[in-house]
């Protein structure tokens, strides 16, 4: 069974502070991993890829990827209320959907950003 | 225009109907996916398509069929709707292995 878990939240961080999303995977063989925001009651919003061991940054987006750990995680600089929202991981599996891959998301951290 | 448009937005349909969920893409992708989320469950996968002549089915088909009639359109039929297929329904596509989704903006089905 491949899986993708995160912590449900919901994480409350005060306007300015750092927000740090983790998520851990169980398919060692994975290459790609996704962030993606998702407002309530909207559509999930790509906002972060990485396919490599390390940090990339975007703006005030960090993510950071430890294949060895099976770790992702996702730093949100300087964070504003307009991030409040839930933040899905999620994984490209090869041996899920074929050898072509499929992705398979965490069921989400809800972040709530105070003013 | 949006990249990839789902119709209806909502709906609200009786125990037993037969609906179609549309879902068409202006991205020129061939990969595409139909979602449905359920609170406290997440994006769980129905089915899939990676061309026009490619179907398959995901984790949770049963109840569900699907019509790929061009590389653009991609449908979600529920040929007797049954009250726990309440939910979100999202439509996806992708540009390839290492590409992530692009989500329409979601169908919110309410079976009575």
């Amino acid at each position: 069974q491949k899986e993708v878990e995160q912590n449900s939240g919901p994480l409350s961080v005060p306007e300015g502070a750092i927000a740090s999303l983790n998520c851990t995977y169980s398919d060692r063989g994975s290459q790609s991993f996704f962030w993606y925001r998702q407002y309530s009651g909207k559509s999930p919003e790509l906002i972060m890829s990485i396919y490599s061991n390390g940090d990339k940054e975007d703006g005030r987006f960090t993510a950071q990827l430890n294949k060895a750990s099976q770790y992702v995680s996702l730093l949100i600089r300087d964070s504003q209320p307009s991030d409040s929202a839930t933040y899905l991981c999620a994984v490209k599996v090869l041996n899920y959907g074929g050898s072509q891959g499929n992705l398979i998301f965490g069921k989400g951290t809800k972040l709530s950003v105070k003013p | 225009d949006a990249d990839v448009t789902q119709t209806p937005r909502n709906r609200i349909t009786k125990t037993g109907k037969r609906i179609m969920l549309e879902c068409s893409q202006t991205k020129g992708h061939d990969r595409m996916y139909w979602y449905r989320q359920d609170p406290g469950l997440g994006l769980r996968l129905i089915y899939y398509s990676f061309d026009v002549k490619d179907i398959n089915k995901g984790e949770i088909s049963d109840g569900y069929s699907v019509s790929r009639q061009a590389q653009a359109k991609f449908s979600l039929s529920l040929e007797s709707a049954i009250p726990n297929q309440t939910a979100l329904y999202f439509c996806a596509t992708s540009g390839g292995t290492n590409y992530g989704y692009t989500f329409g903006s979601g169908t919110r089905l309410t079976v009575v």
